[in-house]
């Protein structure tokens, strides 16, 4: 089965820095979607990036891009020029195509220094 | 669009209480799921259903039930409420492609 790790539960970042968070995957797949999710203290869940595993180039969203190895089964997201409102949890997640579940990490709780 | 709706967003049970949590989506979306989310655990998905008519389990299926007569609804049963079932509650659909999956805003439940 496939699992889904954060290894950082915390992290601390000062306003207009910019952060790693990391994920690691294992997957004896070929073809899979990696996202990134954000969770405000709004609870709501909110998609901040998506990565095909087919792509090779490395996706980004304005402030947000990732860094996609797939050889070492690495996701991490980096957030640069961090603003107030980055401050979440952050939630890695793998979905296969095969049966179509998503599998979420245990979450990374950032937090932004003014 | 309302999106992902969730009915209630709070709830208290006894133990051995029965309820069903509401979800429904106006987007006509195939896929549709229900997570848990723990302190410390993240998000686990319960079950999942690809279409209506059809329903798998998920990691944490043990307590609960669904079925997924219509396309727009997907409601989650508790048959027993235990207090291990004490979480928050999202809902979530997606489209095939783009494949972006949209959450509902939760249901917290407490079981005592």
């Amino acid at each position: 089965a496939q699992t889904v790790t954060q290894s950082q539960p915390e992290m601390s970042v000062q306003e207009a820095e910019t952060v790693t968070l990391s994920c690691t995957y294992d997957t004896s797949e070929s073809d899979y979607y990696l996202f990134w999710y954000k969770q405000p203290p709004s609870r709501q869940m909110i998609l901040v990036i998506r990565q095909e595993a087919y792509k090779q180039q490395n996706a980004t969203e304005n402030r947000f891009s990732v860094n996609f190895q797939k050889a070492a089964k690495s996701f991490s997201l980096k957030i640069s020029d961090s603003q107030l409102g980055d401050a979440a949890m952050y939630f890695c997640a793998y979905r296969s195509p095969r049966d179509d579940k998503i599998i979420f990490g245990k979450g990374t709780r950032l937090h932004i220094l003014p | 669009n309302a999106g992902v709706t969730q009915t209630p967003k709070f709830q208290v049970l006894k133990t051995g209480q029965s309820m069903t949590l509401q979800c429904a989506q106006d987007m006509n979306h195939e896929y549709m799921s229900w997570y848990r989310q723990d302190p410390g655990m993240g998000l686990r998905l319960i079950h999942y259903s690809v279409g209506a008519g059809i329903t798998d389990q998920g990691e944490v299926p043990n307590g609960y039930n669904v079925s997924r007569s219509t396309t727009e609804d997907f409601p989650l049963r508790l048959l027993s409420a235990a207090p291990s079932q004490t979480s928050v509650y999202f809902c979530a659909s997606r489209q095939g492609h783009p494949d972006e999956q949209y959450f509902g805003p939760g249901t917290r439940l407490t079981v005592t």
